[in-house]
């Protein structure tokens, strides 16, 4: 069974810095397209960014460019999300989430989600 | 990348239909047939209904199914039943590698 597991979550300070991890298990992880979304409490959700199979090309949404950066490292199958200069409106649950198929651009079709990772951005 | 807009709220009762629909631009949902659509129960990790506005992964009951008309496209659950309550909400690819959501539509099972 496809398997994405989030780590890496916490309490940060504004202006901070946290690192996400995402290992993912049971399928090809250098043949899928992955992207981080994230749901602040109570809100809906929100798409944070993507990164290519083979990590040559990154996309991000307007709220986080410039602050967060998305990796892969395909020798350990894990997906991650750099994220500085953190603010009150980062506060969310990250998802790292992998689509139905390995399509390349990005179509949304995120099939398969981790557990979910709180980030906290408060003093 | 403006989020689409949905309605906040769409109600039905059992053995009903309800509509949800999901407004976009012709940069978004009326330029490319990638519109998704997913169902969250409260504390739950969003689960995908729809895909390529019309496609149902395996799994899914075909009661629930896709269309889009020039900007909008929009969601129908068939023959409601009380497992149908949830948030609802749509995607669409945007163009440059890309996503926008909607705001989010929560259907009640009256």
């Amino acid at each position: 069974e496809v398997q994405l597991l989030e780590s890496g979550g916490g309490l940060v300070q504004p202006g901070g810095s946290l690192r996400l991890s995402c290992a993912g298990s049971e399928f090809p992880f250098n043949t899928y397209a992955l992207s981080w979304v994230r749901q602040a409490p109570g809100k809906g959700l929100e798409w944070v960014s993507v990164i290519s199979p083979g990590g040559g090309t990154t996309s991000y949404a307007d709220s986080v460019k410039g602050r967060f950066t998305i990796s892969r490292d395909n020798s350990k199958s894990t997906l991650y999300l750099q994220m500085t200069s953190l603010r009150a409106e980062d506060t969310a649950v990250y998802y790292c989430v992998r689509p139905l198929a390995p399509r390349w651009p990005l179509r949304g079709d995120f099939n398969y989600w981790g557990q979910g990772n709180l980030v906290t951005v408060s003093p | 990348q403006s989020a689409l807009t949905q309605p906040p709220s769409a109600s039905g009762s059992p053995g009903q239909s309800v509509t949800i629909s999901c407004t976009g631009t012709s940069s978004d949902v009326g330029g490319y047939n990638y519109v998704s659509w997913y169902q969250q129960h409260p504390g739950k990790a969003p689960r995908l209904m729809i895909y390529d506005v019309t496609q149902r992964p395996s799994g899914v009951p075909d009661r629930f199914s896709g269309s889009k008309s020039g900007n909008t496209a929009s969601l129908t659950v068939s023959g409601l039943q009380a497992e149908d309550e949830a948030d609802y909400y749509c995607s669409s690819y945007a163009g440059s590698n890309n996503l926008v959501f909607g705001g989010g539509t929560k259907v009640t099972v009256l």
